[in-house]
């Protein structure tokens, strides 16, 4: 099976500008993460959508990140405007299920260079 | 508040020989999970292994083992007979169960390195 497919692999931007990061889950999971991971620090919890709603935005930094998941299936993490401070790499991870021991697979990651 | 302390930075080993990457965890939840992920040069997270805080016995999966010290909150992950593609960014995570917490909560890693 696909695994969890993310594009683009590397987008570079100047500050200001906008940036649209998709992924696509695995067929058939419902439950689809996102995360970050900024200057070498911790992968951090951005927010969680079981299929087209948004179970925990908890982790969002701020009203210029936006994610959608229209339908259920693939999503998007939008950021506008983009700041220095949002480079780093954004994982996407999907799972069948989000119950207890759940392992969610994850993609290779956009990343994000902003100028 | 839940934590992983990866004190690692980098690590190496000969290739045959066996290596222990260190995790260390804080949580209140008297029921949770720890994975460690392993992210090779070509970017994507690949789950390793998994143990649960209940288990009794400590997660194996082929040439990884989980040593789980329940009292000590330490996860430590341990790659038996190291081999050149084990060279890679290694993360331990943990989630716990209860008040509806459903996000992985990372260390900040560790790169193993690998020399033949």
């Amino acid at each position: 099976e696909a695994g969890v497919t993310q594009f683009p692999s590397h987008s570079v931007i100047e500050k200001g500008q906008t940036v649209t990061l998709r992924c696509d889950p695995i067929s058939g999971h419902d439950n689809l993460y996102w995360y970050r991971r900024v200057m070498g620090k911790e992968i951090k919890f951005l927010l969680h959508f079981v299929k087209e709603s948004k179970q925990d935005e908890s982790g969002m930094p701020n009203n210029r990140f936006l994610a959608e998941r229209t339908g259920g299936t693939y999503s998007t993490l939008k950021v506008q405007p983009a700041e220095l401070e949002d480079s780093g790499v954004y994982f996407c991870a999907s799972s069948q299920d989000f119950s207890g021991a759940n392992v969610l697979t994850f993609g290779a990651g956009s990343r994000l260079t902003v100028l | 508040a839940q934590k992983i302390t990866q004190t690692q930075p980098g690590m190496f080993v000969q290739e045959k020989e066996a290596v222990t990457l260190d995790c260390t965890y804080d949580t209140s939840d008297p029921s949770y999970g720890l994975f460690w992920y392993k992210q090779p040069s070509s970017g994507e997270m690949i789950f390793l292994i998994y143990q649960g805080s209940y288990d009794q016995q400590n997660a194996t999966e082929g040439r990884y083992s989980l040593n789980f010290q329940k009292a000590r909150k330490s996860a430590n992950l341990v790659i038996s007979a190291s081999q050149l593609g084990d060279s890679a960014m290694y993360f331990c995570a943990m989630k716990g169960f209860s008040g509806g917490y459903n996000k992985l909560i990372f260390g900040a890693g560790t790169r193993l390195a690998v020399h033949p």
